[in-house]
């Protein structure tokens, strides 16, 4: 079945700094892409997702690429503030749509230095 | 607009009982999904819900189990508790199983004593 993993379970930045946290998937089938930030003690929260025909997709402060190639994804955030720390999932579906249910990476703690 | 709905959000229970865990969905939203997430685990696909259908189930044993009302909202349940279910339960919804933006609710957290 689908696997999906994250480089690094934890990444220290400083503020103000640009954030990258990056994410391997195993099906090279998979056309569509999430992520999800998950503040302590709070659900999942969409940030941004991106389909298997675009390269790139930017939001407000945050871009996900998508490199079909290598199956690697990265969300990059812009100017890092405290209200970003969190842990980062990205996920995929399992097949189909994704209310089939998503399968999610470990996570990345992103960990915000004044 | 309210987002996905959870309650309880936070319960203890022994080991042998049964709990139920239920989900208002975003309204609209007629796909409900469900999922556990543990320190170990991490976020796990339980099951989904549309149109008062199971259409999908992920690989957990028949202790697990759910189901959708007419409304759209969804109760999940857990019988025979064991020690190893103590976690956060999550119910997401999107407007149809087609593949649209999932939101997430805050969460059932539960401790198995």
């Amino acid at each position: 079945g689908e696997s999906v993993g994250l480089h690094l379970p934890t990444l220290s930045v400083q503020e103000g700094d640009n954030s990258i946290i990056n994410c391997a998937y195993s099906n090279s089938a998979s056309d569509y892409f999430i992520w999800y930030k998950q503040e302590s003690g709070k659900g999942p929260q969409f940030i941004i997702d991106i389909r298997s025909n675009m390269d790139k997709r930017q939001g407000q402060r945050v871009t996900v690429l998508l490199n079909k190639t290598v199956k690697h994804l990265s969300l990059q955030i812009a100017a890092t503030q405290p209200g970003d720390s969190a842990v980062y999932f990205c996920a995929v579906p399992r097949a189909g749509g994704g209310a089939d249910g998503l399968t999610f990476g470990k996570g990345t703690h992103l960990i915000i230095q004044p | 607009k309210a987002g996905v709905t959870q309650t309880p959000r936070y319960l203890i229970k022994t080991r042998g009982q049964q709990v139920t865990l239920s989900c208002s969905p975003i309204s609209g939203h007629r796909s409900v999904s469900w999922y556990q997430q543990t320190p170990g685990q991490g976020l796990q696909f339980l099951f989904e819900y549309f149109s008062e259908t199971q259409r999908n189930k992920g690989n957990f044993p028949g202790r697990f189990s759910g189901r959708q009302f007419s409304n759209s909202r969804s109760e999940m349940n857990v019988s025979t508790l064991e020690l190893g279910d103590s976690a956060l339960y999550l119910c997401a919804s999107t407007l149809d199983p087609s593949g649209n933006t999932i939101y997430f609710g805050e969460g059932s957290w539960l401790t198995v004593v």
